[in-house]
């Protein structure tokens, strides 16, 4: 079956440090996997995603993934942490040419302490 | 452009009553889709349409009923709310069905029934 782990509920990183969150899944195929941030009271929005060709993805707001098809992971990665990256961060697979074939992960809590 | 729209942000329903959720969107997609979200379960499609006078069902279904008469319009109707259905709603929009599709969320629809 289809599915996605984002194991940590929370991460929690002092500003300025390199921040990962961390995210497997499970496809029997090959994956597009994307990356969604939830500020508070807010819709969830696009950061990047994974088609096909380089394994790193460059997205909004500096943000970066990397995609393992050995590990199966795409973790969402960081180099330098600001206060104002704190939010909810999804990471989403979809498989085949459906709508209705995308799954969530339950989300990780990111903290960035000043 | 306001993008993907929603009404209203917040709802009190008693078991029992019924509602209707709108979405908009400006953007001319042809996709769009309902989801709710529970805290640590991320995001489960309730139902999606893939065009005007189009719907179908997705993971969460049971409880709910969908219209999509007009391409910018897809409204979610609870017709005898239960506590089960207290969540936050999410209306989304995409171009198109694809895989690779990025999809665009509204803000989001609190629901409390009591």
């Amino acid at each position: 079956a289809q599915s996605v782990a984002q194991p940590e509920d929370q991460v929690n990183v002092a500003e300025g440090n390199p921040l990962t969150v961390k995210c497997t899944y499970s496809v029997s195929g090959n994956p597009y996997l994307f990356w969604y941030v939830q500020y508070p009271n807010r819709g969830l929005q696009f950061l990047l995603k994974y088609i096909t060709g380089d394994n790193l993805v460059k997205g909004s707001y500096g943000f970066e993934a990397e995609f393992n098809k050995s590990q199966t992971s795409f973790h969402l990665k960081k180099p330098s942490a600001l206060v104002s990256d704190s939010a909810l961060y999804f990471c989403a697979v979809r498989l085949y040419s459906s709508a209705s074939k995308i799954i969530f992960g339950s989300g990780t809590r990111l903290s960035i302490r000043p | 452009n306001a993008g993907v729209t929603q009404t209203p942000k917040f709802r009190v329903l008693k078991t029992g009553q019924s509602m209707t959720l709108l979405c908009a969107q400006d953007m001319n997609h042809e996709y769009m889709y309902w989801y709710r979200q529970d805290p640590g379960m991320g995001l489960r499609l309730i139902h999606y349409s893939v065009g005007e006078g189009t719907t179908a069902k997705g993971e969460v279904p049971d409880g709910y009923n969908v219209s999509r008469l007009k391409k910018q319009n897809f409204l979610l109707g609870l017709e005898s709310a239960a506590p089960s259905q207290t969540s936050v709603y999410f209306c989304a929009s995409s171009s198109s069905g694809t895989s690779v599709e990025t999809q665009y969320f509204g803000p989001g629809t609190r629901l409390l029934v009591l």
